[in-house]
């Protein structure tokens, strides 16, 4: 696609439900990245892929993180029995292989009540 | 995880005014780039430093990385309404895992 596109660009969930939030990355970019951002935060580096491996999962912040990408494309995030602090903005951002710099989606806007 | 330190946390400005913001780390890095965050929408890339010293110009936005590789500035001359946004100074050594800073608020006042 032209840019990077992200679903649901909002999601109201439940204490301790599961959701899953899906990146589509711009066509032929081989790198992924999933940053989160808490209102009146920075980006916070959760995990990136380099095609549908990820070398650095170093940013999730518990077990109950998990993300994977089929087909060095679509990548989905997933957050188990979601707590409130889950609630923040999760960006995915994508590039080509040697360009440091990102294009980012619009993010998916979490809300755990 | 780690972040940069990035000043001010806001600002306030009428339009035309100067900006300037500065975003530093204890750490050294090899590149370093400022992004804008306009509301509901992901950062944009703006411009991107290589070279420790480098002076780089986009329109009205310059940029300079820092000799130290510490640290690194952005001014924007002349201010105009679009401007407002969240700019974020991001910095990176391997080119896969960026860490960025808190973000400057930036409101220009008509």
């Amino acid at each position: 696609g032209a840019g990077v596109s992200q679903s649901p660009s909002n999601k109201v969930t439940e204490k301790g439900k599961d959701v899953e939030l899906r990146c589509d990355p711009i066509s032929g970019h081989t790198a992924l990245y999933w940053y989160r951002q808490s209102l009146g935060q920075g980006l916070e580096f959760l995990i990136y892929f380099q095609g549908n491996s990820a070398p650095d999962k170093s940013g999730l912040p518990s077990d109950r993180f998990s993300a994977e990408r089929t087909g060095g494309s679509v990548s989905t995030l997933t957050i188990q029995r979601t707590q409130q602090e889950d609630s923040a903005v999760y960006l995915c951002a994508s590039s080509s292989r040697g360009w440091y710099g990102y294009t980012f989606g619009s993010g998916t806007r979490l809300t755990v009540v | 995880g780690q972040q940069l330190n990035q000043s001010p946390q806001s600002m306030f400005i009428q339009e035309g005014e100067d900006v300037s913001m500065n975003c530093t780390s204890s750490s050294i890095f090899n590149t370093w780039l400022w992004y804008k965050q306009d509301p509901g929408e992901g950062p944009v890339l703006l411009i991107a430093l290589y070279k420790a010293g480098e002076l780089t110009s986009n329109g009205r936005l310059t940029a300079q990385f820092g000799i130290t590789r510490k640290d690194s500035f952005l001014n924007i001359s002349a201010s105009i309404p679009s401007d407002v946004g969240i700019y974020f100074c991001a910095a990176t050594n391997t080119g896969n895992q960026f860490y960025f800073g808190t973000g400057t608020s930036l409101t220009v006042i008509p």
